[in-house]
């Protein structure tokens, strides 16, 4: 199975501070098709997961432009630019390049 | 609107079998390339990924999970089915059910999500 790495596990920010979570791949998520299915999604407490960026870097509907993903094959990135209130949550990254899709452990971000 | 809702019987006991139901509106499972997938959560720890039901009924399941998991669909009724066999306490965890659109020029996987249905597994 694939393995996801988050880092860090746990992230303190202050209001407006711009940060990033790391997720590394055990192998490539690059597919056959040309497409890499790594995902982004925020946990907020109570909530159901919600998906922020699909594909490396496709901002999802709706979602602020704060937010945004880079990376290819096994490196991947979520930058927010200037954290508010409502980011604070768990972010895990997911690939579904590789049956069984996987999960990273999480990065909860909460303020400083 | 896309709107997705799991239902499951709560608690059960050891050794019976669970039975889930996703029941969706806003998207069709007869649609090329639509699909729905099955995600379970613990109490305070992370996602597990169960298995995928295509608009084609292909289906995918985890392997850790091994011959327990069965997953079906009914797209006159807009719903998705997932049976897992012979639970234990391991299996107590909170499952949701989300969508899969490749319909797109970029697939997304898991754009829509239930609010989950919380199951307990006890004796």
């Amino acid at each position: 199975d694939v393995v996801l790495t988050q880092t860090p596990p746990t992230l303190s920010a202050t209001i407006g501070q711009s940060v990033s979570i790391s997720c590394r791949s055990s192998q490539s998520l690059l597919d056959s098709d040309g497409d890499t299915y790594l995902n982004w999604l925020l946990q907020r407490p109570g909530q159901s997961p919600q998906l922020l960026i699909y594909s490396v870097s496709n901002l999802e509907s709706g979602v602020p432009n704060r937010f945004s993903g880079s990376g290819s094959e096994t490196d991947f990135t979520l930058k927010i630019s200037g954290v508010e209130a409502e980011d604070l949550g768990v972010y895990y990254c997911m690939q579904a390049t590789h049956a069984p899709y996987t999960f990273g452990a999480g990065t909860k971000l909460e303020l400083k | 609107q896309v709107t997705l809702k799991e239902s499951g019987p709560g608690i059960l006991q050891p050794s019976q079998t669970l039975s889930l139901t996703c029941t969706f509106s806003g998207f069709s499972l007869s649609t090329y390339g639509m699909g729905v997938g099955w995600i379970r959560q613990p109490s305070g720890k992370g996602l597990e990924w169960l298995a995928n039901i295509w608009w084609d009924d292909d289906k995918y399941y985890n392997p850790s999970l091994k011959n327990r998991l069965t997953i079906s669909k009914d797209t006159s009724n807009n719903q998705a089915f997932l049976k897992i066999t012979n639970v234990d306490t391991a299996d107590t965890a909170t499952y949701y059910c989300a969508r899969i659109d490749s319909t797109t020029v970029v697939p997304c996987y898991f754009d829509y999500w239930g609010q989950g249905v919380m199951v307990t597994v006890s004796s």
